[in-house]
C-alpha cells in the first residue's frame, strides 16, 4: 500500500518529441506528488509537483496530469531536448508521515 | 543561497567498520531527512530529524542512527558496515516536516 509504481523503466525519444512517464499509487492518504530529475553523480532535483485537488499543473515544458479516481499521475515533457536526458523519479508524500516514497525511476534518453 | 551540502562526496570503508556522513541543510530549512539510494533504484527513506529529534523512521536496522544539531545540520552514522550498505546516501532538507524536500548531491559509500 506504500508503493509507488513507475513505468516505463527506460524511454528513448527523438528531439522535439513528447516524453511521457506514468506512476500509480495505492495509499489515498498521500497528499503531495512531486517529480524529481536526477543527472549522473548528482542528487535528485525537484522538477514539478502537484496536490490531489488539482488535475493538471504546467511549468514550462513540463506538465503533470493527475487522475485521483484512478490513483495515477504522469509527467509529460513537451519538445524534449537532449539536455533533458536524465533519470526521472515520481514520488508520493504523506504529510503526517513526513517522508517521500519514490518510484524506481525512468531513464530518459533524448536523441538529437 | 547555498543549497544542501553533504560531506564527504565519496568514502570507501571495509566490512565491520563505522562511518559518519554529514549534511548542512539549505538556508532557512529546519528539517533534515536521510535517504539511501542503491544503484539503479529510487531513494529509500531512512529517517527524519526535526527539532533535534528523530521524528520518523523507515525500515532500516538500528545500525543506522543519526543526530541533528542546534544549527539544524545533521549526521548519519552507520555501524558494523555490510557489503549491502554500499549506496548513495542522500540528505534532503525542508522548512517544516511536510514541506517540499530539496536534496544534496549525496555521499557515495563503497564497502569492500
Amino acid at each position: 500500500q506504500q508503493q509507488v509504481k513507475q513505468s516505463p523503466q527506460s524511454l528513448i525519444v527523438q528531439k522535439g518529441g513528447i516524453s511521457i512517464i506514468n506512476c500509480a499509487y495505492e495509499n489515498t492518504a498521500f497528499d503531495y506528488f512531486p517529480w524529481y530529475q536526477q543527472f549522473p553523480g548528482k542528487g535528485p532535483a525537484l522538477l514539478i509537483a502537484i496536490r490531489p485537488d488539482v488535475s493538471e499543473k504546467k511549468e514550462g515544458r513540463f506538465t503533470i496530469s493527475f487522475n485521483k479516481s484512478a490513483k495515477q499521475f504522469s509527467l509529460h515533457i513537451m519538445d524534449s531536448q537532449p539536455g533533458d536526458s536524465a533519470t526521472y523519479f515520481c514520488a508520493a508524500f504523506w504529510g503526517s508521515q513526513g517522508n517521500l516514497i519514490f518510484g524506481k525511476g525512468t531513464k530518459l534518453s533524448v536523441k538529437p | 543561497d547555498a543549497g544542501v551540502t553533504q560531506s564527504p562526496t565519496h568514502l570507501i570503508k571495509t566490512r565491520g567498520q563505522q562511518v559518519t556522513l554529514r549534511c548542512s541543510p539549505k538556508s532557512g530549512h529546519d528539517t533534515v531527512s536521510w535517504y539511501q539510494q542503491a544503484l539503479g533504484q529510487g531513494p529509500q527513506f531512512i529517517f527524519q530529524y526535526y527539532e533535534e529529534e528523530e521524528r520518523q523512521r523507515g525500515n532500516f536496522p538500528d545500525r543506522f542512527s543519526g543526530h541533528q544539531f542546534p544549527n539544524y545540520s545533521s549526521e548519519l552514522n552507520v555501524n558494523a558496515l555490510l557489503l549491502g550498505d554500499s549506496a548513495l546516501y542522500l540528505c534532503a532538507s525542508s522548512y517544516g516536516r511536510n514541506q517540499p524536500q530539496h536534496f544534496g548531491d549525496g555521499t557515495r559509500l563503497s564497502i569492500l
